[in-house]
């Protein structure tokens, strides 16, 4: 068990939908960190948040946005959703905001869009 | 821009044996950080190790061993007597240095199944 969590941890929704994942970090990692796993695609990073603020943005889609509060959790939200957008969505957590931090991963909300 | 190849998709062994993944790296920066996941079947990701650019120092841990090879940018995985706990999907990540550079990109994963 990491210390990351996620919920929930299956979603089904329809296309055209809006979905919320929501993520808490490990105890005193101030970094949250999301990811989406698909077949195609692989592990590609989304986007990054440190002590509440934006700090780097990876392969996310307009439709998509995050934030991060100031409880440090988390919450990424899926909206106008696409047969496509079905993967696994990852959170991480990590100490600092850096490169050189290892980030510790929640255990994924699976989403299916029908 | 960085990119990670882990060009074995899918290795099948039978346990006791040794296994190698392969995880080959690009990067143009000289401070990076290099890391190794397990993904399990029941799909969460377990950190293994980490490793920067200038710690070029061989690890071993248990039965696990990692050979970082800066001439060759590799940075590869050793099960020794693989066990069948030790199924799972494997990914190499590289993170280069560099405020606001933090896109850790991960390679495709090798599956490795162990057989009894």
């Amino acid at each position: 068990d990491s210390g990351v969590t996620q919920t929930p941890k299956h979603l089904i929704t329809a296309t055209g939908q809006r979905v919320t994942l929501r993520c808490s970090p490990r105890s005193g990692d101030l970094s949250v960190y999301w990811y989406q796993q698909s077949l195609d695609q692989g592990l590609q990073f989304l986007i990054q948040y440190y002590n509440g603020e934006e700090r780097a943005k990876g392969n996310i889609l307009e439709r998509f946005s995050a934030q991060q509060f100031p409880d440090l959790h988390s919450e990424l939200n899926l909206s106008s959703l696409e047969l496509g957008d079905s993967a696994l969505y990852f959170c991480a957590s990590s100490v600092g905001g850096g490169p050189h931090e290892t980030q510790y991963f929640g255990p994924g909300t699976r989403l299916l869009v029908l | 821009a960085q990119k990670v190849t882990q060009a074995q998709t899918e290795i099948s062994v039978v346990e006791k044996e040794d296994v190698t993944l392969d995880c080959v790296y690009e990067t143009r920066d000289t401070t990076y950080y290099l890391f190794w996941y397990k993904q399990p079947p029941s799909g969460e990701l377990v950190f293994l190790i980490r490793r920067n650019s200038f710690d070029e120092q061989n690890e071993i841990s248990g039965r696990y061993s990692w050979n970082f090879q800066k001439s060759t940018s590799s940075f590869n995985f050793t099960i020794t007597a693989s066990q069948v706990v030790d199924s799972a999907v494997y990914f190499c990540a590289l993170s280069e240095a560099g405020y606001n550079n933090n896109d850790m990109r991960f390679g495709a994963g090798t599956r490795l199944t162990v057989k009894p």
